[in-house]
């Protein structure tokens, strides 16, 4: 299995909901990305996980909050957002975040959010 | 802190002509160059990469070049076809820190048959 996964494909929610969105990989990488990208701008990096360790927060407002429950999945979950938060959110993954050669970081196809 | 900037913003080319696209980063601690192609309703794909410590890389029909000391990379596509068509992104990074690239802003390039 070479790919990542991520659902739901697209997400609709009001200002006042909670939802989350996940994602998954079973290539054995130990580094999990989110990315926050709008249309025709390049991802905007969010949050890294470093063997299931927070690593890396781009201070990233707090009504969105990563998990990583285990080296597998990487959670986002989302809380009394804008707006303006609607997006293309991308998880990536790499074998390793710092070692040469294996930092390639491997995208899903992301999740559609639209907040109303 | 990096700033990557990427041209042209639109490439139209016919299809079995080459495509350039063009980079220049400002850090000149950047050793990590990759390029990553993006279709319509997907995530980004690594196409290519390039380590500062080599000053060329090719893979079949693309190629990167790196010039550190002018701090400009670029990538070029040669017999191009519609299937190429995508947005590409250039992107900088520390190689020990490859999780905080710097990208571009985007090269669309339409392929025309």
């Amino acid at each position: 299995d070479t790919e990542v996964t991520q659902t739901p494909k697209h997400l609709v929610m009001g200002m006042t909901n909670k939802k989350s969105l996940k994602c998954e990989q079973h290539m054995g990488h130990r580094a999990m990305y989110w990315y926050k990208q709008k249309a025709k701008k390049p991802p905007e990096l969010m949050f890294v996980y470093s063997y299931e360790k927070l690593s890396i927060n781009e201070s990233v407002p707090s009504r969105f909050s990563p998990e990583c429950p285990n080296s597998s999945l990487l959670n986002l979950h989302l809380h009394a957002l804008q707006p303006e938060d609607s997006a293309l959110y991308l998880c990536a993954s790499s074998q390793d975040m710092v070692v040469a050669g294996l930092n390639e970081q491997f995208f899903g196809p992301g999740t559609r959010l639209t907040v109303l | 802190g990096e700033n990557v900037e990427q041209h042209p913003s639109t490439l139209s080319v016919q299809e079995g002509d080459s495509a350039v696209i063009k980079c220049t980063y400002s850090d000149s601690a950047s050793n990590y160059f990759p390029w990553y192609k993006q279709e319509l309703g997907k995530g980004p794909q690594l196409i290519i990469d390039i380590r500062s410590n080599v000053g060329e890389k090719k893979d079949q029909r693309i190629a990167v070049t790196l010039n550190k000391t002018a701090k400009h990379f670029s990538l070029h596509i040669t017999e191009t076809q519609p299937e190429d068509s995508a947005v590409y992104f250039c992107a900088a990074a520390v190689n020990t820190n490859a999780g905080k690239s710097t990208f571009g802003d985007g090269t669309t390039l339409t392929v025309k048959p």
